[in-house]
């Protein structure tokens, strides 16, 4: 496709059970983002992927959360034993290397944990 | 850490009428990039307009541009001869030399009155 696509589109879990959320990059993008959007917040950064680098982890806000990217294309966001609080719309992005590239969104998979 | 702060939660503005959102940053970094998305119901987060420190003109974009005061760490948005579809989210964004994740503030809502 021509755009960053993100599956799935809406997810409601039950409390401790874990989720994944899928993105699908722009073909030949190297850089992905996961960002997370809190009810009443802004962006809060998540986990970045650069090529073949060890991932940048230092948003994640626990050991509940982790990513990974097969291949330098797709990605999932695992979050385990999910709590109310991880409620959020999930926001994926991906950029090309180098300087200054625009980051390109995909359309979000907002989470409810019940 | 970088800081982006946008202070007015909510704004609205007549229909082909001009409104200025603000926005402010606190970095120590001397070169950066900085950014306004707008994120419509839809969810998905579209790239305004984008500045880069080192360029002391202002950014344009048809109806968009940008007041960028580099001393004063600000970062306005005016939108002209404003539109109904013109209403949505608008976030300001801050990001680092390099493939580097955004920082985002928490955002303005924007509401047009016909």
């Amino acid at each position: 496709g021509a755009g960053v696509s993100q599956s799935p589109s809406n997810k409601v879990t039950e409390k401790g059970k874990d989720v994944e959320l899928r993105c699908d990059p722009i073909s030949g993008h190297t850089a992905l983002y996961w960002y997370r959007q809190s009810l009443g917040q802004g962006l809060e950064f998540l986990i970045y992927f650069q090529g073949n680098s060890a991932p940048d982890k230092s948003g994640l806000p626990s050991d509940r959360f982790s990513a990974e990217r097969t291949g330098g294309s797709v990605s999932t966001l695992t979050i385990q034993r999910t709590q109310q609080e991880d409620s959020a719309v999930y926001l994926c992005a991906s950029s090309f290397g180098g300087l200054g590239n625009e980051q390109f969104f995909g359309p979000g998979t907002r989470l409810t944990v019940l | 850490a970088q800081t982006v702060t946008q202070s007015q939660p909510e704004m609205s503005v007549q229909e082909a009428e001009t409104v200025t959102l603000s926005c402010t940053y606190d970095t120590s970094e001397s070169d950066y990039y900085l950014f306004w998305y707008k994120q419509p119901p839809s969810r998905q987060m579209i790239l305004v307009i984008r500045q880069e420190a080192y360029k002391q003109q202002n950014a344009t974009e048809n109806r968009f541009s940008v007041n960028f005061q580099k001393a004063a760490k600000s970062f306005s948005l005016k939108i002209s001869d404003s539109q109904l579809g013109d209403a949505a989210m608008y976030f300001c964004a801050y990001r680092s030399v390099g493939n580097t994740p955004l920082v985002f503030g928490k955002g303005t809502r924007l509401s047009v009155i016909a």
